[in-house]
């Protein structure tokens, strides 16, 4: 059974950076897509970026509206999928998943969804 | 960016009830679609995607039809576990948007 957990810091100071972490158990990372999603509170689904992992590299893919300061790597030694978001304010505030894209034939969607995290954006 | 339209906002219906919650593009898509189920507090669940295909382990009470620009969620007949809010999503080109969200409530 493949889990994902994310986790890092519940609170970010405005202009400074999101770092957090999703850890993949019981599945291979190679050969998916690794997504992170954020929900305002109350609110709705919001797409970040993705990167795919192939086993020898990743290809990365971002929301125009958050490209200039997302970034999402991959470390496979240790199973983690990495989200930095720079210069953050308060409309960075949300709820934080880690899901797993797969493809069928032309086809993708996200399959599996880690909890999610809380970040909050205050000083 | 793609926008999407879910119809309606929020919905009553009762247990037993047929419900249909449709999901409208701003282009043509295929069938790039897909239908997620959040519950409250809990993270999002795929039912339907490729606008049509059902979930392994989705109950077969939900469907998912059309193509191009206009997508329909169907669930036959709702049980007491299907109260939650449900999403569509286009994975047809980036950023893959979502639906607003209908919330669907007991009544």
């Amino acid at each position: 059974q493949v889990l994902l957990q994310e986790s890092g810091p519940g609170l970010v100071k405005p202009s400074e950076t999101l770092s957090l972490t999703c850890s993949v158990s019981g599945g291979s990372i190679s050969g998916y897509y690794w997504i992170w999603i954020r929900q305002p509170p109350g609110k709705g689904l919001d797409w970040i970026g993705y990167i795919y992992y192939t086993g020898s590299s990743g290809s990365t893919d971002y929301n125009p509206s958050l490209k200039s300061r997302v970034t999402i790597s991959v470390d496979t030694s240790k199973k983690q999928v990495s989200l930095n978001l720079i210069s953050v304010t308060a409309a960075d505030t949300a709820l934080y998943y880690c899901a797993r894209g797969v493809s069928t034939g032309p086809y993708w969607y996200f399959d599996l969804w880690g909890r999610g995290t809380l970040v909050t954006v205050s000083s | 960016d793609i926008q999407m339209t879910q119809s309606p906002s929020s919905l009553s219906a009762s247990v037993g009830d047929r419900v249909t919650i449709t999901c409208r593009t701003s282009q043509s898509i295929g069938s790039n679609l897909n239908w997620y189920q959040q519950k409250q507090g809990k993270a999002p669940n795929v039912l339907i995607y490729a606008a049509s295909s059902l979930q392994s382990g989705v109950p077969s009470r939900f469907s998912g039809s059309g193509s191009g620009t206009d997508f329909t969620l169907t669930i036959s007949s709702l049980q007491p576990e299907d109260f939650a809010t449900y999403y569509c999503q286009q994975s047809n080109s980036a950023p893959y948007t979502f639906g607003q969200g209908t919330k669907l409530e007991i009544k």
